[in-house]
């Protein structure tokens, strides 16, 4: 079946620090890829839609120049945290919708990026 | 089993027991919909999906209802295992493969051995 591999799996890094996050589809191809952000014991709070070929759509209240998402290919998004503080620690999980069929398929999601920032 | 609303962070059940977790969605115009299990330190795993012009879907060991009218989902989970113990959340989208999920608050079921 269909598989997204996000990596890393874990960051630890200081304060200031720019980590960078990647999400792949590994058997199908993803137009679209979505970023999501889990504090602990909280639901996913939808960040932003990465779109290949344009522009990444934002949540609102989501700072675009903090975090930076580049759709590279088909099977690429990567979010860049940048300037990282404590602030920013979470749990990153991408996701991509399935190709396979028109309408609705389910999203696949990536296994996280643990992120501490200290 | 019991239950619980997604006010209710958490559900025990006894092992063997039937489970039933509730979630009611906001988005009237939502037509499709999923449930995820969320183990701990991993992303969600897709568990069931229904759209919003069926009531019932059954998978193996887990039903999903759907009440339109007063926009209520629900997971039935049968024979509850332990590695049935995750945090179980649902999710709504709207028309479209490529549309955003927008995820419930979550539960967190126990199963008791």
């Amino acid at each position: 079946g269909a598989v997204v591999s996000q990596h890393p799996s874990r960051v630890i890094c200081k304060s200031g620090t720019s980590v960078k996050i990647e999400c792949r589809s590994l058997d199908f191809q993803a137009t679209t890829m979505f970023w999501y952000r889990q504090f602990p014991k909280q639901s996913l709070m939808l960040m932003a839609t990465s779109n290949e070929g344009s522009k990444a759509t934002y949540e609102q209240g989501v700072e675009k120049d903090k975090f930076l998402i580049n759709h590279a290919s088909l099977t690429l998004s990567t979010l860049t945290v940048t300037s990282a503080h404590p602030e920013d620690s979470s749990f990153y999980i991408c996701s991509a919708p399935s190709a396979g069929g028109p309408g609705n398929q389910p999203q696949h999601f990536g296994d996280g990026t643990r992120l501490s920032i200290l | 089993g019991e239950s619980v609303g997604l006010h209710l962070p958490t559900l025990s059940v006894q092992e063997g027991d039937n489970s039933i977790i509730n979630c009611a969605y906001s988005n009237s115009a939502s037509d499709y919909f999923i449930w995820y299990k969320q183990e701990s330190g991993k992303g969600p795993q897709f568990i069931i999906d229904i759209r919003s012009n069926m009531d019932k879907r059954q998978g193996q060991r887990v039903t999903v209802l759907l009440n339109k009218t007063v926009k209520h989902l629900s997971l039935q989970i049968a024979a509850t295992q332990p590695g049935d113990s995750a945090v179980y959340f649902c999710a709504e989208r709207l028309t479209g493969a490529n549309s955003k999920l927008t995820f419930g608050k979550g539960i967190t079921l126990s199963v008791r051995p």
